[in-house]
């Protein structure tokens, strides 16, 4: 299975951005496609999502939310931080079966 | 609007199964494919499995063979997932979503349901 990686946690200012970071155990793109998809999930909620195909913003998500990256190392960047966006971030690989899922980053204010 | 409302929570004694639902509104049901995700108490997401309501094909994560049923109701678009031979490893909150169309991520989700295995 391909294993996505995050760091656990990552502070951040109201105001200023926010990187948080994936990386893949094994390349998950293709030549003109990137499986890689973000979510964000508030406590109590269900997932939603973000970013789809690495850099492509979801349907009525604010564009402070931007997404890049290709091959094992992925990226999505807040900017600016506002307190609703305290949340945990997962990062979902579709490359291969199965679906796998990244341990999430929780974005906590400075 | 796209909606997927998934049945209550379920409390079910270890070695019994579990059927959870979800009902589906707002697009045409037989074309997308339904996805089904684990998440154990606050941990990450698991991947179950999918269903193609118009052929009722399946795709499964390996782990999860033998312990997850999917199957839908076209008539009433509403997919379901049985889970069986329970045991307290099963405890979690269960999320269906709405794989899209023209892409392999998820765009819409269920609200999920927890199911808690005790005796």
């Amino acid at each position: 299975d391909i294993v996505l990686t995050q760091s656990p946690a990552l502070a951040a200012s109201l105001g200023q951005r926010a990187t948080i970071s994936c990386r893949a155990s094994q390349s998950v793109s293709t030549s003109s496609y990137n499986f890689m998809h973000w979510y964000q999930q508030k406590p109590g909620q269900q997932p939603k999502l973000l970013i789809y195909d690495a850099s492509n913003l979801a349907s009525s998500i604010p564009a402070r939310f931007s997404g890049s990256g290709s091959g094992t190392d992925f990226t999505l960047t807040i900017n600016p931080v506002q307190a609703d966006d305290i949340a945990t971030y997962y990062c979902q690989q579709t490359r291969e079966l199965p679906r796998t899922f990244g341990g999430g980053t929780k974005l906590e204010l400075k | 609007q796209v909606k997927l409302v998934q049945s209550g929570a379920a409390l079910v004694k270890p070695g019994a199964s579990v059927k959870l639902s979800c009902k589906a509104s707002g697009y045409t049901f037989p074309v997308y494919w339904v996805n089904w995700v684990k998440q154990s108490h606050g941990q990450s997401l698991e991947w179950i499995g999918e269903i193609y309501p118009n052929s009722g094909a399946t795709k499964f994560n390996e782990k999860f063979k033998g312990k997850a049923t999917l199957t839908v109701d076209k008539s009433t678009s509403t997919g379901y997932m049985e889970l069986s031979r329970l045991t307290s490893e099963d405890s979690a909150i269960y999320y269906c979503t709405r794989r899209a169309y023209s892409g392999d991520y998820f765009d819409y989700w269920g609200q999920g349901v927890m199911v808690t295995v005790s005796s």
